[in-house]
């Protein structure tokens, strides 16, 4: 199965900031997904990561917050935006073909 | 949307003990999945269902994929230390080739395991 690097790995961000998580699988998958997971809590999915179109947001999340990029079928970024202490949480990316994916270690941002 | 009920939310025991975790969806799945996350890692697939009925074995789990296709449990006999973790369940609608689908994930079990 594929092995996913993310970084960083953690991060303490200044309200109003951005910040760009990047995601580096070490094969080609077919799809990759950013999700989001408050410590001790589950996953849930931001967005499908397209490859070179636009995203695909889940209800309650949007372009503006979270822009997603991923030029290639091994690279993507989540983008959050304009934070606030809400942002506070693990961002987790996954990678997978077949059905089965793979995900990172994660990113624990901190918004202060 | 979909919903998967997972539970218990979270168990104490002692080692050597045998576990069992349980997940129930409001729709069907073609495909159940059960990841286990240690503190400050991502998931890690555990075992990997496709057929309504299966019972799938990795070393001591096992896991049955419901003949209704709505429900799915996990067994961990002869618990161990370093089964410490949350468990959590993923049910997803597509699997095979390069379609398949997003995954729903279970609010996940958390395990500890007594000495």
């Amino acid at each position: 199965s594929a092995v996913i690097s993310q970084k960083p790995s953690r991060d303490i961000c200044q309200r109003g900031t951005s910040l760009t998580i990047q995601c580096q699988v070490d094969s080609q998958v077919t799809m990759m997904f950013w999700y989001r997971q408050q410590p001790g809590q589950s996953l849930t999915l931001i967005a499908t990561a397209n490859q070179g179109s636009e995203a695909t947001y889940e209800s309650g999340f949007v372009i503006d917050k979270f822009p997603i990029s991923r030029p290639n079928l091994t690279f993507s970024t989540l983008t959050v935006s304009n934070m606030s202490p809400e942002d506070s949480s693990i961002y987790l990316c996954s990678g997978g073909t077949g059905g089965l994916h793979t995900f990172g270690s994660g990113t624990r941002l901190t918004v202060v | 949307g979909q919903q998967l009920n997972q539970s218990p939310q979270s168990m104490f025991i002692q080692e050597g003990e045998d576990v069992s975790m349980n997940c129930t969806s409001s729709s069907i799945f073609n495909t159940w999945l059960w990841y286990k996350q240690d503190p400050g890692e991502g998931p890690v697939l555990l075992i990997a269902l496709y057929k309504a009925g299966e019972l799938t074995s990795n070393g001591r789990l096992t896991a049955q994929f419901g003949i209704t296709r709505k429900d799915s449990f996990l067994n961990i006999s002869a618990s161990i230390p370093s089964d410490v973790g949350i468990y959590f369940c993923a049910g997803q609608l597509y699997a095979g080739g390069t379609s398949y689908g997003k995954l729903t994930f279970g609010q996940g079990t958390i395990l500890t395991v007594h000495p």
